[in-house]
């Protein structure tokens, strides 16, 4: 079954670090994934869709690249506000997958 | 502002019935998908299904697949989930969230606030 693997499940970084999340797909998705953030309490947010669009609102220290199987969704400079769990997501005409979620903490 | 409002938190015993909803707003509401995605206590997302409110034309995850019912009243935009026989492990947040774009293969956005179900005796 397809599935989606994040790495790591939690990070803990520093205020102004860059930080990198991965996404790894069991097979190729081309660019059909998003990443959302999820405060606690909270619905999920949409950072970042088709892999590398950054959906409107969200700061441009978020970022996200990659195609095929492997993703990377990056915070340039982390800020207190970034406290929250993030998920990948592919979606296709009949499916949606999410992969586990990483909880991003500030040392 | 495109919006998603879902219905209050909702205490239920197991084997009762239930159905909770999501209106949306601010869009024209046949145009876009609805999904709904479940999130157990402390745990993550799960995508349990969705519906094209054009036709209502449903597609479920094999997880969730005869145990939950999505529907839809396209005349009060306002999409339902809905459970004939609720037990324990249904307890959880569920959301609401329409497809960012007006096709059936889309990213996300808006979500609901999401409606906490609580099923116990």
């Amino acid at each position: 079954a397809f599935h989606l693997t994040q790495s790591p499940s939690s990070l803990s970084a520093s205020v102004g670090d860059r930080v990198s999340i991965t996404c790894r797909a069991s097979q190729g998705i081309n660019s059909d994934l998003a990443w959302y953030q999820q405060k606690p309490g909270k619905a999920p947010n949409l950072l970042i869709y088709d892999a590398s669009r950054l959906q409107s609102g969200v700061p441009s220290r978020f970022s996200g690249s990659g195609s095929g199987t492997d993703f990377t969704l990056t915070v340039s400079s982390l800020q207190p506000e970034d406290i929250a769990t993030y998920y990948c997501q592919h979606f296709n005409s009949y499916s949606v997958t999410f992969g586990q979620g990483t909880k991003l903490e500030i040392k | 502002e495109v919006q998603l409002v879902q219905s209050g938190a909702e205490v239920k015993e197991p084997g009762e019935s239930l159905r909770i909803s999501c209106k949306g707003s601010g869009y024209t509401f046949a145009n876009y998908w609805i999904n709904w995605v479940r999130q157990m206590p402390g745990k993550g997302l799960e995508w349990m299904g969705n519906i094209d409110p054009s036709d209502s034309y449903t597609n479920y995850s094999p997880s969730f697949q005869g145990h939950v019912t999505i529907s839809v009243d396209k005349s009060n935009s306002t999409a339902f989930l809905q459970w004939s026989s609720l037990k324990a492990s249904d307890t959880a947040m569920y959301y609401c969230a329409r497809n960012l774009d007006d096709y059936s293969s889309s990213s996300f956005g808006p979500w609901g606030q999401g409606t906490l179900v609580t099923v116990s005796s």
